[in-house]
């Protein structure tokens, strides 16, 4: 398998401008998680879903995040305006419901000017 | 909300050093999981302890799981550079006995080891 796939790996945007981070599970994984890094807060969780409804999103910032999952093989984190504080790394993982490791993406790298 | 404090937050260590991270957790969950990440590169799994006095070892990396104590070390033993990068530790937030549940991540320690 090919792990978690995450895109883009970098996006360096304006402020105000939408951004759009995309996570493919590992297949077969029912659980998918969103997580953003900063050296100031460490690894938060955004959102989390299973069998592609979301169950905890408490970690969501504020209303110009949003995340979706279409399906079981593709999700979505919107930024909707971005703004500088957004800066940071952002992380996809997910796994089986009966399994306990965590797989993570590459982690796209955001950059809000 | 379960509280999860990794110490020390960073460590410089010398070639040929022991030393221990420490991982306290504030809730009775038994399933504790060590994580590494090199520089710009994503979390990968170390080990998954799953039960009281459960003990995992890979390489010069020992770690153990006390859950009376709510504690989790990692030891490394004769440390050598490849080791630096930093080290977290997860608790699964859900009761003991219930289906898995979310991750609480430590800050992580920053793990620098010197000639």
């Amino acid at each position: 398998d090919a792990g978690v796939i995450q895109s883009p790996r970098h996006e360096v945007t304006e402020m105000g401008q939408e951004v759009t981070l995309r996570c493919k599970p590992i297949s077969g994984h029912d659980y998918l998680f969103w997580y953003r890094q900063t050296m100031m807060r460490g690894l938060e969780l955004l959102i989390y879903f299973n069998n592609n409804v979301p169950i905890d999103d408490s970690g969501m910032p504020e209303d110009r995040f949003s995340a979706k999952m279409p399906n079981a093989s593709f999700s979505t984190l919107k930024i909707q305006p971005s703004e500088p504080r957004d800066s940071a790394v952002y992380f996809c993982a997910s796994r089986t419901g009966g399994g306990n490791i965590q797989y993570f993406g590459a982690g796209t790298r955001l950059s809000v000017l | 909300e379960l509280k999860v404090e990794q110490n020390p937050l960073f460590l410089s260590m010398q070639e040929g050093k022991n030393y221990t991270i420490y991982c306290n957790y504030s809730t009775t969950s038994d399933r504790l999981y060590w994580y590494r990440q090199d520089p710009g590169k994503s979390l990968e799994s170390l080990f998954v302890l799953l039960s009281n006095g459960a003990v995992k070892q890979e390489g010069r990396l020992m770690a153990s799981l006390d859950t009376k104590a709510r504690l989790s070390t990692l030891h490394i033993t004769a440390a050598v550079h490849d080791l630096s990068a930093t080290y977290f530790c997860a608790v699964d937030g859900a009761d003991r006995g219930s289906t898995l549940g979310r991750l609480y991540f430590g800050r992580g320690t920053q793990l620098t080891v010197w000639p």
